[in-house]
């Protein structure tokens, strides 16, 4: 456990319906990450904050995604009108800069679009 | 972030060391060179990283070459948990991202 944390662990929804994931990083971690990973691939960059700033949007994060993290702590990831090829694992990150600056995971939310 | 080549899947004996190697052959002076495994199912968990000395922690030593064109992950005495993929990264400190590529798949025979 590293002390990042993801809710739900599962999301099913159906093609269409709007989803929302939380990500708790680890506590005074000042930078959050997310990152999507399909299966057979590595994890993609999707965007990141430091503190409550979104910083860097990947072109991976279409207009139908939406990320915030509006206090600097906990991040949530919304998909409007999902659609089957945004079934994937969703992974959040946290990391402390500068001062060690490695990027400590949760264990994703996987979503499935039906 | 320079790229790096990993050998797609590995095999290894419970209980004899796994070395695993990876090529980094256009690193930066200023980049650094993690390693991360992901077990089946779970996120991404850190191992080590480091800048051009050997580094060595409670989970793996890391080894990197003189030039910093390649290094080697080392599980001392792999277990069966060890079995998952192993991704070689090589960022700047700071750097707002990893860039993942497809790693190793390890797999630690009984």
């Amino acid at each position: 456990d590293t002390g990042v944390s993801q809710n739900p662990r599962h999301k099913i929804t159906k093609r269409g319906q709007n989803v929302t994931f939380r990500c708790d990083p680890i506590s005074e971690h000042n930078r959050l990450y997310w990152y999507r990973q399909t299966l057979g691939q590595g994890p993609e960059f999707l965007t990141y904050f430091q503190n409550e700033a979104q910083l860097e949007k990947s072109r991976l994060l279409s207009d139908r995604f939406s990320a915030e993290r509006p206090k600097g702590s906990f991040s949530t990831l919304e998909i409007q009108r999902t659609e089957q090829g945004d079934s994937a694992m969703y992974l959040c990150a946290s990391s402390l800069v500068p001062l060690t600056d490695t990027q400590y995971f949760g264990p994703g939310t996987r979503l499935t679009v039906l | 972030d320079a790229k790096t080549t990993q050998p797609p899947s590995m095999d290894c004996a419970e209980g004899r060391a796994a070395n695993l190697p990876c090529n980094h052959s256009t690193i930066s002076g200023n980049e650094y060179v993690y390693w991360y495994r992901q077990i089946h199912s779970q996120g991404p968990q850190y191992i080590i990283h480091g800048l051009k000395n050997n580094e060595t922690n409670e989970m793996a030593s890391l080894i990197i070459t003189e030039d910093r064109k390649s290094s080697t992950l080392i599980l001392p005495h792999a277990t069966l948990r060890d079995t998952a993929v192993y991704y070689c990264i090589v960022r700047v400190q700071g750097a707002q991202k990893l860039v993942f590529g497809q790693g190793t798949r390890l797999t630690i025979n009984p």
